[in-house]
């Protein structure tokens, strides 16, 4: 399968933990998004990549978060110190621009359970 | 800013009978609009784009959408439902002037098709 990847699919923590997703993007892709959805509602952007520089970030995005691309291909998002209020899918996209038309191919998302 | 709103957040039909999911977009440029669906447990799939070509844009699964700059809407519409088709649909806007091409999702419409 040559999809977005996302791993884990599901993550159940307490409180105050640290969790670290990951997202392997198709390859050839240079563009990686981070988007959150709450239940009932639209995915929301959180931050992008473009190969490995991190170039913008959402005001969503507190600094409880922090999202890497080390090297321009997979890439990770922690959270720090989670909050119930974290509870959420996080979906991994990637595109390849081509011209002004930015279809951005989804992963499956980590549904996030911050008990 | 640009913003999307689904004006229903729940529709049902029968199976066999048109569909139809309503959109309007809020934008100070020409967007590109996308409509996704995603059926539960699934990621978000891509039906169809509009990028300032051509106003009726089809997309998979025979669906299709207008876009009407005067109304501001970007409906998606199917000649007759499958069971398959039920799932949460998002009309989503992004600025192609923008470098980041972040997509802005509407809150999504959830299609419920009766056998």
């Amino acid at each position: 399968d040559t999809g977005v990847s996302q791993d884990p699919r599901h993550k159940i923590t307490k409180r105050g933990q640290n969790v670290t997703f990951r997202c392997d993007p198709i390859s050839e892709h240079n563009r990686l998004y981070w988007y959150r959805q709450t239940l009932g509602q639209g995915p929301e952007f959180l931050t992008y990549f473009q190969n490995e520089a991190q170039l913008e970030k959402s005001r969503l995005l507190s600094d409880r978060f922090s999202a890497e691309r080390p090297k321009g291909s997979f890439s990770t998002l922690e959270i720090q110190r989670t909050e119930q209020g974290d509870s959420a899918m996080y979906l991994c996209a990637s595109s390849f621009r081509q011209g002004v038309v930015n279809e951005q191919f989804f992963g499956p998302g980590t549904r996030l359970t911050v008990l | 800013a640009q913003s999307v709103t689904q004006l229903d957040s729940h529709v049902s039909v029968s199976e066999g009978t048109p569909v139809l999911l309503r959109c309007n977009y809020s934008s100070s440029y020409s967007p590109s609009l996308f409509w996704y669906v995603q059926h539960p447990n699934k990621g978000l799939q891509l039906l169809l784009k509009y990028t300032s070509a051509a106003t009726l844009v089809k997309g998979i699964n025979g669906f299709e959408a207008e876009f009407k700059k005067s109304e501001t809407s970007f409906h998606l519409t199917k000649p007759s439902a499958h069971m398959s088709d039920a799932a949460e649909y998002f009309c989503v806007v992004s600025d192609p002037n923008n470098a980041g091409n972040m997509l802005t999702f509407g809150g999504g419409t959830r299609l419920m098709v009766k056998p």
